[in-house]
């Protein structure tokens, strides 16, 4: 089973900064990596799919790159209503979420 | 548009079976897939299965002896069954779209417990 490595599990920042996600895949997941927002008491919602394609309706202060076993999401200037759970998804083979990071304001 | 919709028992007592339902619309089960997953709560996103537009099912190697996936397609449903409950298996079960993963139910809260 491919491990994915989330990090950090928690973020503290101020609105306007650029943040920055990492997750590492334990192998090659050929760029089929998924980026999700969720807030409390709903579904994940999808942001970034296949590493840096921006869902639709999603602002474009989202982004993701990466390649092999390497991905970051970066959100370009924080925003109060961005405060939420992130997660990675790989599916490239037999699909594994990263553990998630938390976002709050400082 | 596409819709998928989760269904079951609030409360499960433990040892006993777990059986779920999602309903989806605005796609068909013979073209697409459908996974479960599960977050316990305060918790990450845990895969738990799938059933793949043939009709052929895989699951998470550390539930697979008790878990089964199957579906209806003339009801446009998908079906969870998991045996032998434990406390450790309360969590918000999701079904969602495979083939990007785009797509996700609300999620509905299962509780183990006596």
């Amino acid at each position: 089973d491919i491990q994915m490595t989330q990090s950090p599990s928690f973020l503290s920042a101020t609105v306007g900064d650029r943040v920055t996600i990492n997750c590492k895949a334990s192998q090659n997941i050929n760029k089929y990596l998924n980026w999700y927002q969720q807030k409390l008491g709903e579904a994940p919602k999808r942001l970034i799919y296949n590493t840096n394609s921006l869902q639709t309706g999603i602002p474009s202060r989202f982004s993701g790159s990466g390649s092999g076993t390497d991905y970051t999401l970066t959100i370009s200037s924080l925003q109060p209503e961005d405060v939420a759970t992130y997660f990675c998804l790989q599916h490239n083979s037999g699909p594994t979420f990263g553990a998630g990071t938390k976002l709050e304001l400082k | 548009q596409v819709q998928l919709k989760e269904s079951g028992p609030g409360l499960v007592q433990p040892s006993q079976t777990l059986s779920l339902t999602c309903t989806v619309s605005g796609f068909s089960l013979t073209s697409n897939s459908v996974h479960w997953v599960r977050q316990p709560p305060g918790k990450g996103l845990e895969w738990v299965g799938a059933i793949w537009s043939g009709g052929s099912t895989d699951y998470n190697s550390a539930l697979k002896s008790r878990l089964s996936i199957s579906r209806d397609t003339s009801k446009s449903q998908v079906f969870l069954k998991m045996n032998s409950l434990q406390t450790e298996d309360t969590a918000i079960y999701f079904c969602t779209r495979g083939g990007g993963f785009a797509y996700w139910g609300q999620g509905t809260l299962v509780t183990v417990s006596s």
